[in-house]
């Protein structure tokens, strides 16, 4: 079955520690994207990647780090200085960057203790 | 497994027309269900959903919730070309701590 996971589906963590989590697509997708839930908000763009070894910030970037060694893996670590780390995360991909139709995963759940 | 559907995947229509998009869901202890309308960058929130059968509307857009039937659909009277987008449904559910699905996601073509 092609698809997006993400690991693990819940994290708690420390104030202070960094913490990274995990996304991967076996769609064969170019472009992939972490986004940041809070309650009774939209979804906002931390980072995306639209090729190997390429990323670009999105509008909350501040606090996050990316890498994008492989196609298939688009790993999002939250580190000490993202001051409210404690939110539901979502990683999409799409075909192609740009296009309209994003695949997401299953979320993870930080919350920072 | 918690599961949402949405259909149709893909609908072309002319300007004008009204379309209903649908979205039914199977998740445990159900929180809400929201509505996205998603083009060529983040998706953009359009409704929220958690009781049965109050229709929320925004302009053009109307949406209703059945929790006995687990289902809701997104309306859009008069369409027009920049209705063209992806709908995303998405279902959030958990305990203590939340969990949120997302449907396919329903591609609207609006023609002139």
């Amino acid at each position: 079955d092609g698809g997006i996971t993400q690991s693990p589906k819940y994290l708690f963590r420390k104030e202070g520690q960094n913490v990274t989590l995990s996304c991967e697509q076996n769609l064969n997708h170019d472009a992939m994207y972490w986004y940041r839930q809070d309650p009774g908000q939209g979804l906002r763009l931390i980072y995306y990647s639209q090729i190997v070894n390429d990323f670009q910030k999105g509008d909350i970037a501040e606090g996050y780090s990316v890498s994008r060694e492989k196609k298939e893996s688009f790993p999002l670590t939250v580190t000490s200085a993202q001051k409210n780390p404690t939110a539901f995360y979502l990683c999409a991909s799409s075909i192609l960057p740009g296009t309209d139709t994003q695949y997401f995963g299953p979320g993870t759940r930080l919350t920072v203790l | 497994e918690d599961k949402v559907v949405q259909s149709p995947l893909s609908l072309v229509v002319h300007e004008g027309d009204t379309v209903t998009l649908n979205c039914s869901y199977e998740v445990t202890n159900f929180r809400s269900l929201l509505w996205y309308k998603q083009e060529k960058k983040a998706p953009t929130f359009l409704f929220m959903l958690t009781s049965s059968g109050i229709e929320k509307k925004s302009g053009r857009l109307s949406s209703i919730l059945d929790k006995k039937e687990l289902f809701s659909i997104l309306n859009i009277t008069a369409t027009q070309t920049g209705d063209s987008a992806v709908y995303l449904c998405a279902v959030q559910w958990g305990g203590g701590a939340d969990g949120l699905t997302f449907g396919k996601g329903t591609h609207l073509i609006i023609q002139p």
